[in-house]
């Protein structure tokens, strides 16, 4: 099954402490995004990849580190968390880097920094 | 710069009413534009989207949007809404190519009374 996952689901973490959230996608996409969902707000780019070693800030990357060693994975790390990036995030992906494309959204993420 | 305008944050509606979800952008150049939907504790889906051509877009799940060059406007309308309609749904606009940005608006929350 074509797919975009995420791990984990759920998270809650203190302020300070590292953390990962994992994206894979089986679509062999060359486009992958990360979203962070607020009431209100609607969704945000934080980094988005368009292909291998190629990534680029979005709107709100402070904060944000982002990797992608390889097609199919693209994780997103917070060296060290803090309350106001309490969300839920979203990683996406698409078959190109073109505007027209459409983009394939993983479960989602909802982290809580304490 | 692009931005995202939806009127609405909630509608609710009986069951087998029709329903108007709307959109407003802005853009100086030509734009693409999406709706998704987001069911609850799940990630956003295409629901439809306008690249070009015909200004009527049809969708899943019976949903339709019209562009509208000149209002800037792509409302999403459905002649009769069911109760598994209920859910959040976002107007998003991208444009360019090579590592494009897709803005979400902030979403509008349609509930569906029986």
């Amino acid at each position: 099954e074509a797919q975009v996952t995420q791990n984990p689901r759920y998270l809650i973490t203190v302020t300070g402490k590292k953390l990962t959230v994992t994206c894979s996608q089986n679509m062999n996409h060359e486009y992958m995004s990360w979203y962070r969902q607020d009431p209100g707000l609607g969704l945000r780019q934080i980094y988005y990849s368009m292909n291998v070693e190629v990534t680029d800030k979005g709107d709100v990357p402070e904060g944000y580190k982002v990797s992608r060693k390889e097609k199919r994975n693209f994780p997103l790390i917070l060296e060290s968390p803090s309350p106001n990036q309490t969300s839920l995030y979203f990683c996406a992906s698409s078959l190109g880097s073109f505007g027209q494309e459409t983009q394939y959204f993983g479960p989602g993420t909802r982290l809580l920094v304490l | 710069a692009q931005s995202v305008t939806q009127l609405d944050s909630q509608v609710p509606v009986f069951e087998e009413a029709p329903v108007e979800l709307r959109c407003n952008y802005s853009s100086s150049v030509s734009v693409y534009l999406f709706w998704y939907v987001q069911y609850p504790n799940q990630g956003l889906q295409l629901l439809l989207k306008y690249l070009s051509g015909s200004t009527l877009v049809k969708g899943i799940n019976g949903f339709e949007a019209e562009f509208n060059k000149s209002q800037t406007s792509f409302h999403l309308r459905k002649p009769s809404v069911h109760i598994s309609d209920t859910a959040e749904y976002f107007c998003a606009v991208s444009e360019g190519t090579g590592g494009f940005k897709t803005i979400f608006g902030a979403g509008t929350r349609l509930f569906v009374k029986a």
